[in-house]
This record gives C-alpha cells, sequence and structure tokens, in this order.
C-alpha cells in the first residue's frame, strides 16, 4: 500500500514537502516515481529515485529539475517529494508509484 | 522522447474490439513500453509492461505488441468497465514519458 500526504493549498512562490508512505514491503529496494496530473489534464512524470541496488539516485524531469527533490527515509520508509518555488501550473493530483502498485494522490492547489 | 497516441477518441460499444495506438518519436529500446488505465477519480492502473506483458490481474482481452517506435494495445470483447482513458509510458535508465492519452468512450 502506498499513501500520499502533505497536499493543500499553498502560495505561489512558497515550498511544500509531499510524503508517500508504504506499507507490506521495503521501500529502499525499489524505485520509488513521482507522477503528477494537472486538473483535467494528463499524467506527467515528475521524477524517480532508484533503488539502493542501483545507487538510489534521482532523475527528474527537465522543466522541474531544480525547483524538485525526491529523497527517501528507510527507517521511515517514506519518500519524499520536496516542492519548492512553486507555480500556480505546479497546481495537480501528485502519485507516488512503486512497481505497480500506485497511492490515490494528494492534491497540491498553488493559488493567492 | 514524445509520444503520440491516436485516436484523441474512441467511441465504440460494448463487445466491440478496440485499437489504441502509441508512436514514439525515437526507438524505444528494449520495449520498455507500458499501458496504463485511468478512470476519472482514480489512479492509473498498469495494464501493460514490456510493450507485451500483461500486469499481474489483467484480464486476456488486454494485449500488448509493437517494437520500435510504433506500439499497439488492443482490447477485444470491450466490457463496461473498459470505458476509461489509456495512457502509453516509455521508461529507461534516466526519463519516463507519458502520451497525451486516448479516451475511450461508449458510443
Amino acid at each position: 500500500l502506498l499513501v500520499e500526504s502533505g497536499g493543500g493549498l499553498v502560495q505561489p512562490g512558497r515550498s511544500l514537502r509531499l510524503s508517500c508512505t508504504a506499507s507490506g514491503f521495503t521501500f529502499g529496494d525499489n524505485a520509488v516515481v513521482w507522477v503528477r496530473q494537472a486538473p483535467g489534464k494528463g499524467l506527467e512524470w515528475v521524477g524517480y529515485l532508484r533503488g539502493k541496488a542501483y545507487g538510489g539516485t534521482p532523475e527528474y524531469a527537465a522543466s522541474l529539475k531544480g525547483r524538485f527533490s525526491i529523497s527517501r527515509d528507510d527507517s521511515k520508509n517514506i519518500a519524499y517529494l520536496q516542492m519548492y518555488s512553486l507555480k500556480m501550473e505546479d497546481t495537480a493530483v501528485y502519485y507516488c508509484s512503486v512497481e505497480d502498485l500506485w497511492g490515490q494522490g494528494t492534491l497540491v492547489t498553488v493559488s493567492s | 522522447i514524445v509520444l503520440t497516441q491516436s485516436p484523441g477518441t474512441l467511441s465504440l460499444s460494448p463487445g466491440e474490439g478496440a485499437t489504441l495506438s502509441c508512436r514514439a518519436s525515437q526507438i524505444i529500446s528494449n520495449g520498455y513500453l507500458a499501458w496504463y488505465q485511468q478512470k476519472p477519480g482514480q489512479a492509473p492502473r498498469l495494464l501493460i509492461y514490456g510493450a507485451s506483458s500483461r500486469a499481474a490481474g489483467i484480464p486476456d482481452r488486454f494485449s500488448g505488441s509493437g517494437s520500435g517506435t510504433d506500439f499497439t494495445l488492443t482490447i477485444t470483447r470491450l466490457e463496461p468497465e473498459d470505458f476509461a482513458v489509456y495512457y502509453c509510458q516509455q521508461y529507461d535508465n534516466t526519463s519516463i514519458n507519458f502520451g497525451q492519452g486516448t479516451r475511450l468512450e461508449i458510443k
């Protein structure tokens, strides 16, 4: 099971950290992927964090590089998506996924 | 890599067959192409990975095929629960890309 949390209403320019909590399996062995979906739009890849066996390093969508950061706390079995300098166009439902398992998503609304 | 799905919308009746296309702007190596189904208010559901392998629990009326730059998702004998939006996804060591989606609607 994957559960995202941390979404909500945030002002433009502010930061927000989303969490993805895993249960029933060990997070660190797997790559975790973040995907977002703006209202009424398609799926957009945000980034991913490789599993430990592949170095645990991140990759990001080119358009988001520098503003978004993915990390993981293996002791808590939680992955994070840290978002900086948020823009209105970052408004979306944010999903985390591991292999074929997806969370229910958490809505981030960037608005003044 | 840009993925272009066609058609944008497909109107069919239950019991009919559906063919959805996904064309890539570059060759997708190792068949790293997946298909997802998404229903309103739900997270995407993995149907096919590796271009042609069905994910766990996916009915055999769903099949994937293709290689290189052209891939197809085929759904035989549409069931009412199959009407949804379908996305193709390319994945490799450094990036993931999604197509814009095909909406499969009831005629």
